[in-house]
């Protein structure tokens, strides 16, 4: 059975950081290129950031570019999305899931929220 | 960017009969492997979203065979043949073509 746990998250102040964790389970981490999705409270639903599989290729929408960092560590089966200067409209349901162009297999999600 | 463009936004449904959902994009989802990356989603309410089609019309493993999905090009339709009282939800439709991968904005069945 595939399992998508994602962690890290918290509360925290404009201009914090932040590291979110998605640990996987049940399919080939190291053969799949995995990506980080959000959702804003009551909004819909936004890519963030895409990593390839070996972790040579990483994609960002511009709304996080050079202040989010997506990484990987395929010996632990772990995406990580680090989250540096963060805003109020960070603030939504961080997703981990496999793939890029359609992906699967979604976590439950961890919540950022970024508040003074 | 590549837009994504829904409608219905809010879809009322009756129970057994059909729905159906329409995707369209600013620019053909076509890609130069042949594919047509097309994706659409289930959010039921407090649930993560999940993938019901793929690649057009390709149903995920335990998702009910009443989803169907077709288009082609720019134009694609999500289709429920007898809505049930667990397809309430939001449906979102994904490009996977192009950077930054794109939602539409969600059509609520109700």
């Amino acid at each position: 059975e595939v399992q998508v746990l994602e962690s890290g998250g918290g509360l925290l102040q404009p201009g914090g950081s932040l590291r979110l964790s998605c640990t996987v389970s049940g399919f080939s981490f190291t053969t799949n290129d995995m990506s980080w999705f959000r959702q804003a409270p009551g909004k819909g639903l936004e890519w963030v950031s895409s990593i390839s599989a070996s972790g040579d290729k990483t994609f960002y929408a511009d709304s996080v570019k050079g202040r989010f960092t997506i990484s990987r560590d395929n010996s632990k089966n772990t995406l990580l999305l680090q989250m540096n200067s963060l805003r109020a409209e960070d603030t939504a349901l961080y997703y981990c899931t496999r793939g890029t162009s359609h992906p699967g297999d979604w976590g439950q999600g961890t919540l950022v929220t970024v508040s003074s | 960017d590549v837009v994504m463009t829904q409608s219905p936004l809010s879809l009322p449904v009756t129970l057994g009969q059909p729905a159906s959902i329409s995707c369209r994009s600013s620019q053909s989802l076509v890609y130069s492997d042949g594919n047509t990356y097309l994706s659409w989603f289930q959010q039921r309410p407090g649930r993560s979203p999940r993938r019901l089609i793929y690649k057009v019309s390709n149903r995920d493993s335990r998702v009910p065979d009443r989803f169907s999905g077709s288009g082609s090009g720019t134009d694609f339709t999500l289709k429920i043949s007898r809505v049930e009282a667990e397809d309430v939800g939001i449906y979102y439709c994904m490009q996977g073509i192009q950077w930054p991968r794109t939602f539409g904005q969600g059509t609520k069945l109700e």
